[in-house]
C-alpha cells in the first residue's frame, strides 16, 4: 500500500490569493494523481505528476492556474493560483503501485471567500 | 479520451435489500475495474476489482464484468445502513504505476432502516 499524508487539512482563503497543498508518501511512487471533488460528486482527475517532469494536465485544468511539482519520488505540492469561490472544493493527492489499487490522501478542503 | 458513465445517480433502499449499481466505459482497450466507496467526510477506498469476464464475490458485495458490452456492476446483498455512502465505479487502462483512474459520476447509496 501506499500512505499519503496531505497539509492542509483545510483552509480559507481570500479570492485573488493563492494556495499550496502538499503531499508526501511514506515510499517512494513514480506518479502521483491530484483530484478535484465537489460536494458529493465525483473526482476529477487535475493532472499526472511524475518526477522530474512537467505535469500532465486533464481538459479544463492547466500549468498557469494549477501548478504542480514533483521535486522528488515521495514529494508533491499543488498551488491553486488567484483562487476564486468556484475553486472551492476538496483536493485529493493519490498514487498507486503496478497491479495495486489507487490510494488517497486524506484530502485538502479549500474554501475560497 | 475515456469515458465512464455511472447510473443510477442516488439511490435509497430499506435495510436488507439487494442494491445494484452500474457503470459503462468507452474504452474497449481498458484492463482494469475498480469500485471505490466514500463516506461523508472521508478519502475514498477501494471496495473491489475485477480484471478478467466474469463474477467475483466477496461476502454481501459482487462484481460483474462484461467487456464486450462495456459494463461492469456492483451488487450488494442485504443492504445495511452502514452501507450508506458514495459509490464511485473506476476504469483503469493497465497495471502500469503510470496509468491514470477515471471516475464515474458517483453514486449517492442511502440504506434506511
Amino acid at each position: 500500500s501506499v500512505l499519503l499524508y496531505q497539509k492542509p487539512n483545510r483552509d480559507i482563503c481570500q479570492s485573488g490569493t493563492s494556495l499550496k497543498i502538499q503531499c508526501v508518501a511514506d515510499s517512494q511512487v513514480v506518479s502521483m494523481f491530484w483530484y478535484q471533488q465537489f460536494q458529493e460528486q465525483s473526482l476529477m482527475l487535475m493532472a499526472t505528476a511524475n518526477e522530474g517532469s512537467e505535469a500532465t494536465y486533464e481538459s479544463g485544468f492547466t500549468k498557469d492556474k494549477f501548478p504542480i511539482s514533483r521535486p522528488n519520488l515521495t514529494f508533491s505540492t499543488l498551488t491553486v493560483n488567484n483562487a476564486r469561490p468556484g475553486d472551492s472544493s476538496i483536493y485529493f493527492c493519490s498514487s498507486r503501485r503496478a497491479n495495486t489499487e489507487v490510494f488517497f490522501g486524506k484530502g485538502t478542503r479549500l474554501t475560497v471567500v | 479520451q475515456q469515458n465512464v458513465q455511472q447510473s443510477p445517480e442516488s439511490l435509497i433502499v430499506p435495510e436488507g435489500a439487494r442494491t445494484s449499481l452500474n457503470c459503462t466505459f468507452s474504452d474497449s482497450a481498458s484492463q482494469y475495474f475498480w469500485w471505490y466507496r466514500q463516506h461523508s467526510g472521508k478519502a475514498p477506498k477501494a471496495l473491489m476489482s475485477i480484471f478478467s469476464n466474469g463474477e467475483k464475490e466477496e461476502g454481501r458485495f459482487t462484481i460483474h464484468l462484461n467487456k464486450a458490452s462495456l459494463h461492469f456492476s456492483l451488487h450488494i446483498r442485504d443492504s445495511q445502513p452502514s452501507d450508506s455512502a458514495l459509490y464511485l465505479c473506476a476504469v483503469i487502462l493497465s497495471s502500469s504505476s503510470f496509468s491514470k483512474l477515471v471516475f464515474g459520476q458517483g453514486t449517492s447509496l442511502s440504506v434506511v432502516p
